[in-house]
């Protein structure tokens, strides 16, 4: 069965540490999708970074960088120099192409708090 | 921008008294979600539409209704709210062609009940 694991429930990290976000997932899928969503204290779910399958290129933007290994079936998610800003629930989605509903399987999400 | 977009942000009603929420996107996608988020939870699907079918999870409560008269628009009818149906409210949509599977999200409308 589909499966998203965020294992750390809440980080705590003192302003411009890096900090590191787990995810896991279990999919029978070859085709897939993962996904990052940061939701704020406003409440809006804002989406960061989609991946597929078949793209296990790390990726970098500004202080946000990914790391996608599916030989452990981890999608990790890495804030550098954090800021007050990245404060936020920061949840972990999969997504399998063989659902033609298109439905998203929750993390049970990461609430980082970035202390001043 | 092409957007989704959620009315009102805050609503409170009474315990028993129905309430709709809207939700309309700019995006022209076939597929529309409806989402409860509780505190400190993942957001929970209650149903969604594919175009003009309806498909409702199998735990969403007989409670909560959706109507969809066009593709813009997708209204979530909640019949006598509870104090349990204190939540967010979040409206999704995603293009449906399979191409990219990612869902754009607006803003959420909380939900008070008294």
């Amino acid at each position: 069965a589909q499966k998203v694991t965020q294992a750390q429930t809440e980080i705590s990290v003192v302003e411009k540490e890096d900090v590191t976000l787990d995810c896991v997932y279990e999919t029978r899928d070859t085709t897939y999708y993962l996904f990052w969503y940061k939701q704020p204290p406003s409440g809006e779910l804002v989406f960061l970074i989609r991946r597929n399958s078949f793209d296990e290129q790390n990726e970098i933007s500004g202080r946000y960088s990914w790391n996608f290994q599916k030989s452990t079936s981890s999608f990790n998610f890495t804030i550098t120099a954090s800021q007050v800003v990245d404060s936020a629930v920061y949840f972990c989605a999969l997504s399998e192409a063989e659902d033609s509903n298109y439905q998203l399987i929750w993390g049970a999400g990461t609430k980082l708090i970035i202390k001043p | 921008d092409a957007m989704v977009i959620q009315n009102p942000r805050y609503q409170v009603t009474q315990f028993g008294k129905p309430v709709t929420l809207s939700c309309s996107q700019t995006l022209n996608h076939n597929v529309m979600y409806w989402y409860q988020q509780k505190s400190s939870q993942a957001p929970k699907l209650l149903f969604h539409y594919y175009d003009k079918d309806f498909n409702n999870e199998a735990d969403t409560p007989d409670n909560f209704q959706s109507r969809r008269p066009n593709t813009s628009f997708c209204f979530l009818d909640i019949r006598s709210p509870g104090l349990g149906d204190a939540a967010m409210y979040l409206c999704a949509t995603n293009q449906g062609a399979g191409r990219d599977n990612e869902q754009f999200f607006g803003p959420g409308t909380r939900l008070t009940v008294l």
